[in-house]
């Protein structure tokens, strides 16, 4: 089946640091790749997304490349800013049977950033 | 546009006692899902509905959890009788329709604990 290994966690940053969170991936077909965040507090929320090899999804200064030859998708952020301390999710979904949309989650990362 | 509501935020009951959990998703999407998420885990798809049919049910424990979705609208999550082992957050998400490459919205989330 379908899963999604996020690197283990917490990461503890200062302000202004470079971020990189890594998620590799196992599916059966040809996958889109997301990265969701969930703010302390609030619902879990689609930071940016991939939806072939080789594409770049980006948002909020957040970019993640779609590798296939390494069944990647990390994410990186060149300066981090305290209000980015978070959870973050690497996740896919594929169009294997008529699960059409279902989300495969990887166990998350707590990130926080100090002043 | 108002996002996917949830109720309640927070649930305490006894193990074999019952619960629901209810949502509204944002008007006009299509598909609506139920996501289990323990402590320190992912989010795991339970249900997933299209309109008020059901595609998913796999992940669904059928001898204790029941879904169902009022006139393709809102979906009401049951479980009877509860065992220590369902305490998780409950989360509910939309999406206009079943195209993997389609954002899904969450809600809040229900926090159920099981004593």
């Amino acid at each position: 089946g379908n899963s999604v290994t996020q690197m283990e966690g917490p990461v503890t940053l200062s302000e202004e640091a470079f971020l990189t969170i890594n998620c590799t991936y196992t599916a059966t077909g040809y996958p889109s790749l997301f990265w969701y965040v969930q703010y302390p507090g609030e619902g879990l929320q689609l930071l940016l997304k991939a939806t072939k090899a080789d594409d770049k999804g980006s948002n909020k200064g957040f970019e993640a490349t779609y590798r296939k030859e390494t069944t990647s998708f990390h994410l990186e952020k060149g300066s981090v800013q305290v209000s980015d301390s978070a959870v973050y999710f690497c996740a896919l979904s594929d169009l294997s049977g008529t699960s059409y949309g279902k989300l495969t989650f990887g166990q998350g990362t707590i990130l926080t950033v100090h002043p | 546009e108002a996002g996917v509501a949830q109720s309640p935020r927070y649930k305490i009951i006894e193990k074999r006692q019952s619960v629901a959990f209810w949502c509204n998703p944002i008007s006009g999407h299509a598909t609506l899902y139920w996501y289990q998420q323990i402590l320190g885990q992912g989010p795991k798809l339970l249900i997933q509905f299209q309109n008020n049919g059901v595609v998913d049910d796999s992940q669904l424990p059928k001898d204790r959890f029941s879904a169902e979705r009022l006139k393709g609208v809102d979906s009401t999550l049951k479980i009877q009788p509860a065992k220590l082992e369902d305490s998780a957050v409950y989360l509910c998400a939309s999406s206009p329709g079943l195209a993997y490459e389609n954002e899904q919205f969450f809600g809040p989330g229900t926090r159920l604990t099981v004593l």
